[in-house]
C-alpha cells in the first residue's frame, strides 16, 4: 500500500515567487492536513480539507493556502514567498476524524528554501 | 501557554540504555496521542497512538498517558543506534485532525 506522497521533494524559490506544493494521500483517505515544520516553531498546523472542503484552518496569512481535488489529491500555495517561509512542509493523511482509530499518516515533506 | 510542552533537549544514551522522554499537555479535553519518529530530512512516522488513559507496550516501546496529570511518556527498551532520531509527542481532540505537536527530542544511541 503506497503511503503518502509529496511532490516536489527539494525547492528553491526566490523572494516574492509563489510555490505550488502537491500531496497525494494513501487511497481511501479522504482527510488531508498541511503542517509547516521549522526549527524554531516546531511542527505546526496549516489547514485540513476533507471532501474538497477546508474545513479546519490554523494560524497563518492568507498567503497560505490549498485545495483538494475529488479524487482526494491536495495542493498548497504560498504566495509572494518570505524567507521566513524557509520551512519543510509536510502533508498528512487520514481516513476520517470521526473514525476512532482515525490514524493520521505523514508524507516525506518538500523542503522549501526560500532565497 | 502551548498546548504541547516537550523540552527540546538533546538526549544521547549507551546502546542498551532505557530512553525516556515526556511531554505535558494543557487542553483536558485531547484524547489522542500519539509519538512520532523522524528521522533526518525525513517525514514523521507514526510509532505509537493511545486513545486516552492508559499504557501502550510494542515491542521495545512503551507509551504511558496519565490525563489526571496531562503527562505523556515514551520509553524506548534495549535502546539500538537505529533509534537515533527526533522523537515527537502529539495530541489531538476527538473529531478533529488537528494534531498539536511538541517541540520534539533528538535521541541519539552512541554504539
Amino acid at each position: 500500500k503506497a503511503g503518502v506522497t509529496q511532490t516536489p521533494r527539494y525547492l528553491i524559490k526566490t523572494r516574492g515567487q509563489q510555490v505550488t506544493l502537491s500531496c497525494s494521500p494513501i487511497s481511501g483517505h479522504r482527510s488531508v492536513s498541511w503542517y509547516q515544520q521549522t526549527p524554531g516553531q516546531g511542527l505546526q498546523f496549516l489547514f485540513e480539507y476533507f471532501s474538497e472542503t477546508q474545513r479546519n484552518k490554523g494560524n497563518f496569512p492568507g498567503r497560505f493556502s490549498g485545495r483538494q481535488f475529488s479524487n482526494s489529491r491536495s495542493e498548497m500555495n504560498v504566495s509572494t514567498l518570505e524567507l521566513g517561509d524557509s520551512a519543510l512542509y509536510l502533508c498528512a493523511s487520514s481516513l476520517d476524524r470521526e473514525v476512532l482509530e482515525n490514524t493520521i499518516y505523514f508524507g516525506e515533506g518538500s523542503w522549501l528554501t526560500v532565497v | 501557554q502551548k498546548e504541547v510542552e516537550q523540552d527540546p533537549g538533546p538526549l544521547s544514551v549507551p546502546e542498551g540504555a532505557i530512553v525516556s522522554l515526556n511531554c505535558t499537555y494543557s487542553n483536558s479535553a485531547f484524547q489522542y496521542f500519539m509519538w512520532y519518529r523522524q528521522y533526518s530530512r525525513k517525514g514523521p512516522e507514526l510509532l505509537m497512538y493511545t486513545y486516552s488513559s492508559g499504557n501502550k507496550e510494542d515491542g521495545r516501546f512503551t507509551a504511558q498517558v496519565d490525563k489526571s496529570s496531562k503527562y505523556i511518556s515514551l520509553f524506548i527498551r534495549d535502546s539500538q543506534p537505529s533509534d537515533s532520531a527526533t522523537y515527537l509527542c502529539a495530541t489531538r481532540l476527538y473529531g478533529n485532525n488537528r494534531l498539536a505537536f511538541g517541540k520534539g527530542n533528538q535521541v541519539v544511541v552512541i554504539p
